[in-house]
């Protein structure tokens, strides 16, 4: 069965702090896997997709990791800020061209003032 | 360039009603796929729509059906509301399949 999870559930760092989101998913032959951002009650929004040939990708605070050996990604947040909170989440879609997104719970982050 | 849209934004409905919601992908955008979110669950996905076919569905009972069309808009119905239909609905578009995934503001559904 596919499953990706989200470790921690819940975070809560002060201002200014750097951190790490984790991820680990079961299913080796990914295709890609995606980073999200969901604010309460709203869509998603694409923060970074790593394809299965890369080791990362950054885009301006942000870092993430793809180890496809491990079957682990990490999503690095630098300096947060309180409208970096939100919740977090992570996908991969499988090789073979399906448009599926397996999706973790989710890391709901607070950066507190 | 406009990103996706969903209609309607909210939805209240009774159990045993139909209900039909509409996706827009964002221009040039060929391939839709739509999620029910919920807070047990997270988010599971529904099926995708690629030149007007269905190319992948999840695991849902059949009252919940959608389709695509020539334009690359989509619509997805459920039949029979059930109260555990409650959830937000997600529709993400890529401009080809297994690209990168856009999606939507959601469309929240209550069955009461």
């Amino acid at each position: 069965k596919q499953e990706v999870t989200q470790i921690p559930a819940a975070l809560s760092v002060p201002e200014g702090e750097n951190l790490v989101l984790n991820c680990s998913f079961t299913d080796s032959a990914i295709y890609n896997l995606q980073w999200f951002r969901q604010d309460p009650g709203k869509g998603l929004t694409s923060l970074l997709l790593i394809q299965s040939s890369q080791r990362e990708q950054t885009s301006g605070r942000l870092n993430a990791s793809l180890d496809k050996s491990s079957g682990r990604s990490t999503l690095y947040i630098a300096a947060s800020q309180p409208g970096d909170s939100a919740t977090y989440l992570c996908a991969f879609q499988t090789q073979g061209g399906s448009e599926k997104l397996v999706f973790g719970k989710g890391t709901k982050l607070t950066v507190n003032p | 360039k406009a990103g996706v849209t969903q209609t309607p934004r909210y939805l209240i409905k009774t159990r045993g009603q139909q209900v039909t919601l509409s996706c827009s992908p964002i221009s040039g955008h060929r391939s839709v796929s739509w999620y029910q979110q919920t807070p047990g669950q997270g988010l599971q996905f529904l099926f995708e729509y690629f030149s007007e076919t269905q190319r992948n569905k999840g695991n849902f009972p059949g009252r919940f059906s959608g389709r695509q069309f020539s334009n690359s808009r989509s619509e997805m119905n459920v039949s029979t509301l059930e109260l555990g239909d409650s959830a937000l609905y997600l529709c993400a578009s890529s401009q080809y399949r297994a690209y990168e995934q856009y999606f939507g503001p959601g469309t929240r559904l209550t069955v009461t």
